[in-house]
């Protein structure tokens, strides 16, 4: 079925550092993706997103490119501030279809 | 506009209570779900509704029940909680129904523990 790939672990970093979170999907035609972002405390909130292929989606500072040709959809940050420290989801869905298949997450945590 | 609003916000029960989760949206958006969100694991889709008087069953719907007499309100009932149900679990929202837009809005969820 439809799944999400992140990569394994938390990411830490000191603040001005470029960030790179990795996510491959799996599906069997063009998903839309997204980028979800979770602050501590708090419910997640879209990040980015982009509906097809060779999109890029962007906010705060943080982009990500739909690549059909590697089914992924990494996520990137050039200078990455103390306030970026949250918990990052990659995410699927497919136009129609009422599910939104999560990837597990990656912490993220800056040091100033 | 409060957005998608959940209580209570920490919850501890015994083997075996029942309990209601709540959940209400102030956006009149038809597509309500509930995900659970577990270490390593991500976040899980247990139940969604797409309106008023339609719900449907997600990944993980065992043990969970749900129904939808208002496009406002979407609780999530357990019905014999069970230590496995300990989580946190989060309402999300979007307009549209089935096709409708993809930007979901979440709560701030509930932390369930179940001793």
């Amino acid at each position: 079925g439809d799944s999400v790939t992140q990569m394994e672990g938390p990411v830490t970093l000191s603040e001005e550092a470029f960030l790179t979170i990795n996510c491959t999907y799996t599906a069997t035609g063009y998903p839309s993706l997204f980028w979800y972002v979770q602050y501590p405390g708090e419910g997640l909130q879209l990040l980015l997103k982009a509906t097809k292929a060779d999109d890029k989606g962007s906010n705060k500072g943080f982009e990500a490119t739909y690549r059909k040709e590697t089914t992924s959809f990494h996520l990137e940050k050039g200078s990455v501030q103390v306030s970026d420290s949250a918990v990052y989801f990659c995410a699927l869905r497919f136009y129609g279809n009422n599910r939104l298949a999560f990837g597990k997450g990656n912490q993220v945590v800056v040091i100033p | 506009n409060a957005g998608v609003t959940q209580t209570p916000k920490f919850q501890v029960l015994k083997t075996g209570q029942s309990m209601t989760l709540q959940c209400a949206q102030d956006m009149n958006h038809e597509y309500m779900s509930w995900y659970r969100q577990d270490p390593g694991m991500g976040l899980r889709l247990i139940h969604y509704s797409v309106g008023a008087g339609i719900t449907d069953q997600g990944e993980v719907p065992n043990g969970y029940n749900v129904s939808r007499s208002t496009t406002e309100d979407f609780p999530l009932r357990l019905l014999s909680a069970a230590p496995s149900q300990t989580s946190v679990y989060f309402c999300a929202s979007r307009s549209g129904g089935q096709g409708g837009s993809d930007t979901q809005y979440f709560g701030p969820g509930t932390r369930l523990t179940v001793l």
